[in-house]
């Protein structure tokens, strides 16, 4: 199975400044068809996950231009440019490239 | 507007059976892959399997594969996880979503169940 790594698992981050979250995969998570398939989701509290960012780099339909993400092979980041209260939650990258798909351990945002 | 929504929370005992179900609507459920994902407290998110509605297709997470069943029924636009003999340890959050990607493949999951809390206690 791909192993999905993120760090930190844990970010304070101070409303209005910028935050990062870094997640890596065991195996290049490009596709034999030239797509790579890694996706960031939120989780805010006591709700399901949410699509962010899909193939890498792409929003998904309504989700705030302070969100974007980067990355290739085996090393992906997610960016909020700038931090609101609603961004509070548990970030997910997951890979579904190769079978079984896989998700990272989740990176915890709260406001310091 | 794309819809998923999911039966409600069930309590059972080990050794008995389940079907959660997942309606959708606001999009041809025949033309994308359903997927089912488990969340507990100390695994986090895993992925469970998928199903093709448009012709059954499936494929499973070899860690639960035999351990639960996954269908469609196109005539209600609806999702199915099973289990025949329930154990403590599928207590869980049991969430669906549409799959969606390239050429109806299932790359990324884009609408979400709001999940099914699933107690297996006796």
């Amino acid at each position: 199975d791909v192993v999905m790594s993120q760090t930190p698992l844990s970010l304070p981050v101070t409303l209005g400044q910028p935050a990062s979250i870094s997640c890596r995969s065991s195996q290049s998570l490009l596709h034999i068809d030239g797509n790579t398939y890694l996706s960031w989701l939120q989780q805010r509290p006591g709700q399901p996950p949410r699509l962010l960012i899909f193939n890498v780099s792409r929003r998904f339909s309504g989700v705030p231009d302070r969100f974007s993400a980067s990355g290739a092979g085996t090393d992906f980041t997610l960016k909020i440019s700038r931090v609101e209260a609603e961004d509070v939650g548990i970030y997910y990258c997951m890979q579904a490239t190769r079978l079984p798909f896989t998700f990272g351990p989740g990176t915890k945002v709260d406001i310091k | 507007e794309v819809q998923v929504v999911q039966s409600g929370a069930e309590v059972k005992k080990p050794g008995e059976s389940l079907r959660i179900s997942c309606r959708t609507s606001g999009y041809r459920f025949d033309t994308y892959w359903i997927g089912w994902v488990r969340q507990t407290p100390g695994i986090g998110l895993e992925w469970m399997a998928i199903v093709y509605p448009g012709d059954s297709d499936t494929r499973y997470n070899p860690s639960f594969q035999g351990q639960v069943t996954v269908s469609a029924d196109k005539s209600v636009s609806s999702a199915y996880l099973q289990w025949n003999s329930l154990q403590a340890s599928d207590t869980a959050i049991y969430y669906c979503a549409r799959c969606s990607g390239h050429s109806s493949g299932c790359h990324y999951f884009d609408y979400w169940g709001q999940g099914v809390l699933v107690t297996v206690s006796s």
